[in-house]
């Protein structure tokens, strides 16, 4: 059974810094990676979306990378930002298990002032 | 497009009461999911249809959980008895058929059993 962890599970830092989040599997045998982004009471927004064959994707301030071999993605946040604040969590589709995503437990940021 | 559609955003109801939670996805998406999401468990997916047949409900909790795709734009998903256990914020989500993308969820909605 796949089982996706991230840290750390909490993480505050100063507006302008760079940041790395990271995310671990079990089961290597993915078909691609999402990092998501969720703000408080609202639903998951898609941000980047790897695929196996893939090592890294890149969105504005955003790098993600992935190591199918070592099971292991980081979201590479640069210059952050008070907006940038909310829950990030990663995804995986395992390998037979159809279209179903298994999601990390979040990792909640906070970017102050 | 008005991406996926929940509702009601809030459902507020007593313990053995029976609860409805309705979701429409995106047109043109094959797979819809239901998860739930609380502090203890996180993010858990608990039945996914491909057009409108379960594929998967081995993550629904227990028989009073039952969900219902009768055609391509609706979905339920019904708690019947309810239990204060079954607080928690339940999303629906929708995606075309290659796996993951254009993976889209609704705004959840925010279920409290008293």
């Amino acid at each position: 059974k796949q089982e996706v962890t991230q840290i750390p599970a909490a993480l505050s830092v100063p507006e302008g810094e760079n940041l790395v989040l990271n995310c671990s599997f079990t089961d290597s045998a993915i078909y691609n990676l999402q990092w998501f982004r969720q703000d408080p009471g609202k639903g998951l927004t898609s941000l980047l979306l790897i695929q196996s064959s893939q090592r890294e994707q890149t969105s504005g301030r955003l790098n993600a990378s992935l190591d199918k071999s070592s099971g292991r993605s980081t979201l590479y946040i640069a210059a952050s930002q008070p907006g940038d604040s909310a829950t990030y969590l990663c995804a995986v589709v395992t390998g037979g298990g159809g279209n179903k995503l298994t999601f990390g437990t979040g990792t909640q940021l906070k970017v102050e002032l | 497009d008005a991406g996926v559609i929940q509702s009601p955003r809030h459902e507020v109801t007593e313990m053995g009461q029976e609860v409805t939670l309705r979701c429409k996805p995106i047109s043109g998406h094959d797979y819809l999911f239901w998860y739930r999401q609380t502090m203890m468990r996180g993010l858990e997916l608990l039945i996914y249809f491909n057009n409108n047949v379960p594929i998967d409900d081995s993550g629904m909790p227990e028989d009073r959980f039952s969900a219902k795709m009768p055609n391509a734009s609706f979905s339920t998903l019904k708690i019947q008895p309810s239990e204060p256990r079954d607080s928690a914020v339940y999303f629906c989500a929708s995606s075309r058929a290659a796996s993951g993308e254009g993976y889209t969820f609704g705004s959840g909605t925010r279920l409290t059993v008293v």
